[in-house]
């Protein structure tokens, strides 16, 4: 159960858009739509951002979006806003009842 | 609105074990797991594991096996989570989560609890 792939950190400035991948294998990420992504500010939990590849739990802005294809997952940020620096985890379904996340990567709002 | 609440701060010597607990106060979990993350400092999410509640089944990540226990308390709807055998590598926050069957995604998280191994 080796971690999925993230980039340690993007940056990007009010108003742009920032895509981050999460890279996993054919065992994980390119099995299962199960792919989710959380969002973590300092000293807090993490919270849903994501889920099922691209679907929005109710409350998270629709500036927030999801895809796959095939082994990589990717999280999209538009509109990018001050609040939305903090890190950000994708995870997904491993097979046999297990779950695996990515290494996490630190969105910058420049 | 569901709450998980866990229990306080814990410290350890190396080779002790730990219990943290994890409360859903005035909610049941029919349909949904109970699983355990962890954060090292500075580190990403690690997955550990899952009960589910109105079975008492469990599934660990294979890092663990061997080494963490996890149980459900009906009668006070909290879960339990033991780690044994510690070592500075598990000083970290320890976060429970509820996640839904099936798609398999965190939608509630407890605040999290520090547990320290330090001599």
């Amino acid at each position: 159960q080796s971690a999925l792939t993230q980039p340690a950190s993007v940056s990007g400035s009010p108003g742009q858009s920032i895509t981050i991948s999460c890279s996993g294998t054919s065992s994980d990420v390119g099995s299962y739509n199960l792919v989710s992504w959380y969002q973590q500010h300092p000293g807090k939990a993490p919270k849903l951002m994501i889920h099922e590849v691209n679907k929005r739990p109710s409350g998270v802005s629709n500036r927030f979006s999801g895809s796959k294809s095939g082994n990589t997952a990717s999280l999209t940020i538009s509109g990018l806003q001050g609040e939305d620096e903090a890190d950000y985890y994708c995870c997904s379904y491993a097979g046999r009842s297990t779950l695996v996340f990515g290494g996490g990567t630190k969105l910058t709002v420049l | 609105q569901v709450q998980l609440v866990q229990s306080g701060p814990e410290v350890r010597k190396p080779g002790a074990s730990v219990n943290v607990s994890c409360k859903a106060p005035g909610y049941t979990f029919n349909g949904y797991y109970l699983h355990w993350v962890r954060q090292a400092p500075g580190q990403g999410l690690q997955w550990m594991g899952w009960i589910k509640p109105n079975t008492g089944g469990t599934n660990f990540a294979q890092k663990f096996q061997g080494r963490v226990t996890m149980a459900w308390d009906t009668s006070i709807n909290t879960a339990y989570m033991e780690l044994n055998s510690l070592t500075s590598d598990d000083t970290a926050v320890y976060y429970c989560a509820r996640a839904v069957v099936g798609p398999d995604y965190f939608d509630f998280w407890g605040q999290g609890t520090l547990v320290t191994v330090s001599s």
